[in-house]
């Protein structure tokens, strides 16, 4: 079953601080990793992606770490502020297949001042 | 700018009606899917389509229709066999590509629809 689970539900980190997102898959075909950042009334938008063949994808504070093996990835935002309140989503896709992306159930993130 | 437009933003549906929620993209994507988000939930697919003329139930399809005449819309009717059909709906468009090539998807902004 494609599968992709997100932890957790929600999260409160104070500002300045390291927000840390969970996701793991199943499909071994997976082989893109974006995230994507939903603020509210609005439709998400991709903030980073990956891909197996690399562990670590740095942009900015955003940071993506990937575990091949242990079928994990991972968000971590540094700094934490305010405005990177919002929900995430992280994703996974098979290029040998219809490019269907399989979406978490989301992490709903709050970052107080 | 190229993107998706979706609308109207804010939709209200009176009991049994049908109600069509527009989706037009001007980025020459391939697919283009329609999701429906509820509350504090994450994205359920609806449809999608790969072409024009051709489409596919996602995992909530009942009580929603969709059609693709034309590469740049894919517009999804909300019928009244839909019983619970308030929420926020998503549209998305996305490049079919071969090889190692990856793009994700591209959202819409996305339309509120309530019923009244």
């Amino acid at each position: 079953q494609q599968q992709v689970k997100q932890s957790p539900q929600s999260l409160i980190v104070q500002k300045g601080g390291i927000s840390i997102i969970n996701c793991a898959y199943e499909n071994t075909a997976f082989d893109y990793f974006p995230w994507y950042q939903q603020f509210p009334g609005k439709g998400p938008a991709l903030l980073i992606a990956i891909r197996p063949d690399v562990s670590e994808k740095k942009e900015g504070r955003f940071t993506i770490s990937f575990n091949k093996s242990a079928k994990q990835f991972s968000l971590h935002i540094m700094d934490s502020q305010p405005g990177d309140s919002a929900t995430y989503f992280c994703a996974a896709e098979s290029s040998g297949s219809a490019r269907q992306l399989t979406f978490g159930s989301g992490t709903q993130l709050t970052v107080l001042p | 700018d190229g993107g998706i437009t979706q609308s109207p933003k804010y939709l209200f549906r009176k009991e049994g009606q049908n109600v069509t929620l527009s989706c037009e993209q001007n980025l020459n994507h391939d697919a283009m899917y329609w999701y429906r988000q509820d509350p504090g939930q994450g994205l359920r697919l609806i449809y999608y389509s790969q072409i024009v003329n051709d489409f596919q139930k996602g995992d909530i399809a009942e009580g929603y229709s969709v059609s693709r005449e034309k590469k740049e819309s894919f517009p999804l009717t909300v019928t009244s066999a839909q019983k619970n059909p308030t929420a926020f709906y998503l549209c998305a468009s996305s490049i079919i590509g071969t090889g190692l090539a990856n793009y994700g998807y591209t959202f819409g902004s996305g339309t509120r629809l309530t019923v009244v």
